[in-house]
């Protein structure tokens, strides 16, 4: 069985600062693991997803996750923090060779103040 | 191209009543999915279907949900009778395949009184 726990129901951070939102998941299959962003009364949208190439992936808006397969974490960072960044952060995974529906961590609220 | 399209937006009904979402994929996806999020909850898989065929519908209460994807295009979600704790939202998702990115719509937003 596939699972994700997301560490801090919420963060904040000032703007221009470092935004790091953790993920670890739990997987007894080569997982894919997601990053999305939902913004207040709206969908889903990904933000970076990895699926077995580069441990180090880039995503839109600045935002990158490293997939650390010894530490079982799939943390989300970016360098600099903008007011636009604030919203909802879920961490996702899969089962690659399955292509099961995803499985989503609880979220995790980024606040970012000036 | 279009997005994945919801209807209603928002929908207010008593416990006991019945309500019915509908969703249009994306043109030529042949994988969508529900999902429910709960308030303070990541979504939730109720079920999905590959063309017009149902792949995993382990965690749809049957007694009370059913949902059909005729054609293999559109697609309506249907809860009757709403209890309370169907208060959330409910995602469509669509993907061109079943080991693809999956694009959500909107969402439509439950209130069950």
């Amino acid at each position: 069985a596939q699972s994700v726990t997301q560490l801090g129901s919420h963060v904040s951070v000032s703007e221009g600062a470092l935004v790091l939102l953790r993920c670890n998941y739990s997987s007894s299959v080569p997982p894919y693991l997601f990053w999305y962003v939902q913004y207040p009364n709206q969908g889903l949208q990904l933000l970076l997803k990895y699926t077995s190439a580069a441990t180090l992936v880039k995503g839109i808006n600045g935002f990158e996750a490293e997939f650390k397969k010894s530490e079982t974490s799939f943390h989300l960072t970016k360098p600099s923090a903008h007011m636009s960044d604030a919203a909802e952060y879920f961490c996702a995974v899969s089962d690659q060779q399955a292509g099961t529906a995803l499985i989503f961590g609880k979220g995790t609220t980024l606040s970012v103040s000036s | 191209e279009a997005g994945v399209a919801q209807s209603p937006r928002y929908k207010i009904i008593e416990k006991r009543q019945s309500v019915a979402f509908w969703c249009n994929p994306i043109s030529g996806h042949a994988t969508l999915y529900w999902y429910q999020q709960i308030l303070g909850q990541g979504p939730k898989l109720l079920i999905q279907f590959q063309n017009n065929g149902v792949v995993d519908d382990s965690q749809l209460p049957k007694d009370r949900f059913s949902a059909e994807r005729l054609k293999g295009v559109d697609s309506t979600l249907k809860i009757q009778p709403a209890k309370l704790e169907d208060s959330a939202v409910y995602l469509c998702a669509s993907s061109l395949d079943y080991n693809n990115e999956q694009f959500f719509g909107p969402g439509t937003r439950l209130t069950v009184l």
